[in-house]
């Protein structure tokens, strides 16, 4: 059974950078039919694709944030990373890992984190 | 556009049948996934593809597509499918994802 689980920073200050890391249990990362995703969820609201990443370390960004963001993956460790650079209280939201895999017309993220919650505050 | 967008919020009665929808112009050629999302936990995957259902998903649920439009539909409503629901679709020429709004169902 593949599990997915986050560290988070706890409490960010604004203009910092936000890091969270995704290790990934029972299963390795290195498996090509996956990506991995990074998805986020401010208090409240609906979802939202942050971006993910290949073990090729192929990566593909939510354009508004892609100037913020970087998506690591480190294949020794099983696990991959997000790093979101000049945060705002926007950015406070619960910060989802989950194992994304697609086919020619459907896509699914099949195994979630239980997330982490990030506030951004001074 | 790659917006997709769902009804707010629907309820039903204890047994009887709700359809949810989502819509946008990425579903013409997508079948979206749709997500379960229950207070406090993360979404939970119940349906992808055209149709198929992630083992432990009850067959009460199950989808389908027309045109733009996409639905979930639970067939015999139980009160433990009282959560928020998500659809999702890619955009298969950049590779990025989107999420619908969201629907709240009541039982």
């Amino acid at each position: 059974q593949v599990q997915l689980q986050e560290s988070g920073p706890g409490l960010v200050k604004p203009s910092q950078t936000l890091s969270v890391t995704c290790t990934v249990a029972g299963g390795s990362i290195r498996n090509g039919a996956y990506y991995w995703t990074w998805i986020r969820q401010h208090p409240g609201k609906g979802l939202e694709w942050i971006g993910h990443i290949h073990y090729s370390g192929r990566t593909y960004y939510n354009p508004s944030l892609k100037s913020r963001l970087t998506v690591s993956i480190d294949t020794s460790q099983n696990h991959f990373s997000l790093r979101l650079t000049s945060v705002t209280p926007a950015d406070t939201a619960i910060y989802y890992c989950a194992r994304g895999f697609w086919g020619s017309f459907y896509a699914a993220f099949d195994y979630w984190g239980q997330g982490t919650l990030v506030p951004v505050s001074s | 556009s790659s917006e997709l967008t769902q009804d707010p919020a629907v309820s039903v009665a204890l047994g009887q049948t709700v359809r949810i929808t989502c819509q946008g112009d990425s579903l013409r050629n997508y079948y979206p996934s749709w997500y379960q999302q229950k207070p406090g936990q993360a979404p939970v995957l119940v349906i992808y593809d055209k149709n198929y259902r992630p083992s432990g998903i009850p067959d009460r649920f199950s989808a389908s597509r027309s045109g733009t439009t996409a639905s979930l539909t639970i067939t015999g409503a139980q009160a433990e499918d009282e959560a928020d629901y998500y659809c999702s679709a890619r955009d298969s020429a950049t590779n990025h994802f989107v999420f619908g709004t969201g629907t709240r169902v009541t039982v």
